[in-house]
């Protein structure tokens, strides 16, 4: 059973950068997308991005000038970087495995990062 | 790319039947099937309980299933039960490669 876990500080200051990473247990990474999907408080689900086992990724027009992404598969890990965050950057962060027919089918049960001084 | 469009609640009595929809457009919902849906809990991982506007994964209740008319999906939970009382979003591959979710949906079970 693959199993996601996000890492990373709770408390990020503004103009920072927020960085997280994702273990995935009891799987390969080989052929997949694995991605980063945030909610705010109160708010609904919001698509970051994802990157390729290979390398590859696609981010979200509205976050790509402070998003990068990175994966390590001989660590079974991915990591998230945010630059110059700011209050509204203040989320549950998800990170989840997504397939080639673009299913979101396996997911961290999410960490919270508050942007605050 | 705009959120797609779900209601903000829906309460129904246990063994009832609910219908929850999701609007988008032609660049999305209506011009792809990768429509998933999701079911949250509080302090749980997001569970996929439909994808393919209404294919249901291994392991998930008959109970749940999906539609597509247009540029709406819905999804459909059967015989409520108290387990089911949580929050659903729905999402959709759209036409610039990026992925939009819905507004979310809270489901009260009665």
């Amino acid at each position: 059973q693959v199993q996601l876990q996000e890492s990373g500080p709770g408390l990020v200051r503004p103009s920072e950068t927020l960085s997280l990473i994702c273990r995935v247990s009891g799987g390969s990474m080989t052929n997949f997308y694995w991605s980063w999907i945030r909610q705010p408080p109160g708010k609904g689900l919001e698509w970051i991005g994802y990157i390729y086992y290979k390398g590859t990724s696609n981010y979200n027009p509205s976050l790509e000038s402070r998003v990068t992404m990175s994966v390590d598969t001989s660590e079974n890990q991915f990591s998230l970087h945010l630059r110059s965050v700011t209050a509204a950057d203040t989320a549950v962060y998800y990170c989840a495995r997504r397939d080639y027919s673009a299913i979101f089918d396996h997911w961290g049960q999410g960490t919270l990062v508050s942007v605050s001084s | 790319q705009s959120a797609l469009t779900q209601p903000a609640s829906v309460s129904a009595s246990p063994g009832q039947s609910i219908t929850i929809s999701c609007t988008g457009s032609t660049n999305d919902i209506g011009g792809f099937s990768s429509v998933s849906w999701f079911q949250l809990h509080p302090g749980k991982a997001p569970k996929l309980v439909i994808f393919d506007v209404s294919s249901r994964p291994s392991g998930v209740s008959y109970r749940f299933s999906g539609s597509k008319s247009g540029n709406t999906a819905s999804l459909t939970i059967s015989r409520l039960q108290p387990d089911d009382e949580a929050d659903y979003y729905c999402a959709s591959y759209s036409s610039n490669s990026v992925h939009v979710f819905g507004t979310g949906t809270k489901v009260s079970v009665l």
